[in-house]
């Protein structure tokens, strides 16, 4: 079963900062990896869809990197702002079944 | 509309009640899905529907029912909820069951009393 690890669970950092969220995984056979954001009580927006045969994607100040090899991708957040305060996911979607195997998530509240 | 539509967004209701939850997509997906978020855990997937079939059954508890009439509609039954059950039920679909990336709905915060 895909398991999938995020640290740190909580950060905090004022604003301005560039600062790398982690994630883990421990099944390598994977045919993507999707970040999202989470604000409190909403749903999920994707941030970044990275397919196995890529090795990053950008978007904006955003920029998402995969090792799949070592089952790790960082989400690295540049010049942050308090707006990018929220709750960010990293999911798997593995080569066998259907499911999008999430991490428990990295809480970020960038500070003004 | 574009993108996962949920309603209702919020949703009261005792444990002998039966109320649905419905999601729709307008992105032309074939694929839809439902997963359950509750504190401090991941997101957990219930459901997953393909070409309206429903191709993963994920151990949920048969007082929570699928159905998936057209590509587009996603529904979830509820009948005799235990306030265990309360959680955020997010709706998401993807262009197949397969490959591509997910959208998710904003979700239905459901507490059973």
């Amino acid at each position: 079963k895909q398991e999938v690890t995020q640290i740190p669970a909580a950060l905090s950092v004022p604003e301005g900062e560039n600062l790398v969220l982690n994630c883990s995984f421990t099944d390598s056979a994977i045919y993507n990896l999707q970040w999202f954001r989470q604000d409190p009580g909403k749903g999920l927006t994707s941030l970044l869809l990275i397919q196995s045969s890529q090795r990053e994607q950008t978007s904006g100040r955003l920029n998402a990197s995969l090792d799949k090899s070592s089952g790790r991708s960082t989400l690295y957040i540049a010049a942050s702002q308090p707006g990018d305060s929220a709750t960010y996911l990293c999911a798997v979607r593995s080569n066998s079944g259907y499911a999008l195997n999430f991490g428990k998530g990295t809480s970020l509240l960038v500070t003004p | 509309e574009t993108g996962v539509t949920q309603t209702p967004r919020h949703l009261v209701m005792g444990m002998t009640n039966k109320k649905s939850l419905k999601c729709e997509q307008h992105l032309g997906h074939n694929a839809m899905y439902w997963y359950k978020q509750s504190a401090k855990k991941p997101l957990e997937l219930m459901f997953v529907y393909s070409l309206e079939e429903r191709v993963e059954n994920n151990s949920v508890p048969s007082r929570f029912s699928p159905e998936c009439p057209n590509s587009s509609h996603l529904f979830l039954h509820l009948h005799t909820l235990q306030p265990e059950d309360s959680a955020l039920y997010l709706c998401a679909s993807s262009p197949t069951a397969s490959l591509g990336g997910y959208t998710f709905g904003s979700g239905t915060r459901l507490t059973v009393v």
